[in-house]
């Protein structure tokens, strides 16, 4: 069966640092991966996704994540992180589908001034 | 705004009582899916409709229902409430063929006392 871990629950940065958001997947299939992201009192929304064509995806608000097979890994990242970046992210894993996502745990990502 | 509209945003109620939390997906979508969000669950995919019709199922108790009805829009039905279910409720559409990007309402919060 498909399942995502994320290894960290949160990660703190200073405004301007980079981010690092680890991810890694267990799957049978070549699988799609996705990052979401949730800010406060809101609805879940797509960041980026990868479907087995480049191996680093561009996202939304400069994130961007890179899939690595022989690591099972998809690490989002972001050169420099925001105020408005704080949230909890959400690596998600499918391989039949969209209608069977599998969601991690979540990473709340604090930036500090 | 993501389209989807979720109603109530929120609802208290007590242990043995009913709800129901309807959804309305993005125009022309003709997907609907639910998830739980609780903090010892984490996200939790309960059930999927395709323009009326059940199409996948997740970890939905027995006490859940859902239905999606001709014009689109979906309810979720829960009875027998259980101070369990005190949860998130979100609701998510996509479109036929899509790319596995789900876009999501804002959800239901459901406190049961």
């Amino acid at each position: 069966a498909q399942s995502v871990t994320q290894l960290d629950s949160h990660v703190s940065v200073s405004e301007g640092t980079p981010v690092l958001l680890r991810c890694n997947y267990s799957s049978s299939y070549s699988p799609s991966l996705f990052w979401y992201v949730q800010h406060p009192n809101k609805g879940l929304q797509l960041l980026l996704k990868y479907t087995s064509a480049a191996t680093l995806v561009k996202g939304i608000n400069g994130f961007e994540a890179e899939f690595k097979k022989s690591e099972t890994s998809f690490h989002l990242t972001k050169p420099s992180a925001h105020m408005s970046d704080a949230a909890e992210y959400f690596c998600v894993v499918s391989v039949t589908g969209f209608q069977k996502l599998v969601f991690g745990t979540g990473t709340r990502l604090l930036v500090s001034p | 705004d993501s389209g989807v509209t979720q109603t109530p945003k929120h609802l208290i109620t007590a242990t043995g009582q009913r709800v129901t939390l309807r959804c309305s997906p993005r125009s022309g979508d003709l997907s609907v899916y639910w998830y739980q969000q609780s903090l010892d669950q984490g996200l939790q995919f309960l059930i999927q409709y395709y323009n009326g019709e059940e199409r996948a199922k997740g970890n939905i108790l027995e006490r859940f229902s859902a239905q999606q009805f001709p014009d689109l829009h979906s309810e979720l039905n829960l009875s027998s409430l259980e101070l369990g279910d005190s949860a998130l409720y979100f609701c998510a559409s996509s479109t036929r063929g899509g790319t596995g990007e789900l876009f999501f309402g804002e959800g239901s919060r459901l406190t049961v006392l």
